[in-house]
């Protein structure tokens, strides 16, 4: 079966300063890695993915991440965080080797960046 | 194109009540999934379609739920009886098949069971 851990149920960092959201996922094929944010009272929204290729994918409104297999990892950066990044951090993983198409979420992590 | 489209935003039914949510997905996805987001369970999938076709419905709490993909751009979520316990919010989303693999979602449906 397939699944997400994500760690920290809240990170506080401050406006202009690095953020990193931690992710890891447990598969037993190939996995496709999928960030989403959601916004009070809004759908989740999609961020960046990782199917193949590079390990450092780069996203929407300055995200990255980064895919480590040996860690099982795919963490979530931003170099510079804004308050405006206050949200609701979903990581998602797909196993390609199953066939499954549906994600597997984690339980989401709340980013608080304070001015 | 505008989107996955979910109706309606917010419901508030009677214990007992017929609730039926709605999705239009994006035109040309392949596949369509209905989730349910509770504070305690998080995102869960309730079921999958592709090709109008239900693929996996083993996240359907039970019997009350059902869900049908009459066609490529409908589907419906129904809970019939409701009870309190299916208070959350219901997302609809949709993918497609080619190009990009990441799933669309939808405004949600805030659905609350009195």
């Amino acid at each position: 079966a397939q699944s997400v851990a994500q760690p920290e149920d809240q990170v506080n960092v401050a406006e202009g300063n690095p953020l990193t959201v931690k992710c890891t996922y447990s598969v037993s094929g190939n996995p496709y890695l999928f960030w989403y944010v959601q916004y009070p009272n809004r759908g989740l929204q999609f961020l960046l993915k990782y199917i193949t290729g590079d390990n450092l994918v780069k996203g929407s409104y300055g995200f990255e991440a980064e895919f480590n297999k040996s860690q099982t990892s795919f963490h979530l950066k931003k170099p510079s965080a804004l308050v405006s990044d206050s949200a609701l951090y979903f990581c998602a993983v797909r196993d390609e080797g199953r066939g499954r198409r549906a994600l597997t979420f984690g339980s989401g992590t709340r980013l608080q960046v304070q001015p | 194109d505008a989107g996955v489209i979910q109706s309606p935003r917010h419901e508030v039914t009677e214990m007992g009540q017929e609730v039926t949510l709605r999705c239009k997905p994006i035109s040309g996805h392949d596949y369509l999934f209905w989730y349910r987001q509770t504070m305690m369970r998080g995102l869960e999938l309730l079921i999958y379609f592709n090709n109008n076709v239900p693929i996996d419905d083993s996240g359907m709490p039970e019997d009350r739920f059902s869900a049908k993909m009459p066609n490529a751009s409908f589907s419906t979520l129904k809970i019939q009886p409701s009870e309190p316990r299916d208070s959350a919010v219901y997302f609809c989303a949709s993918s497609s098949n080619r190009g990009s693999t990441e799933a669309f979602f939808g405004q949600g449906t805030r659905l609350t069971v009195v």
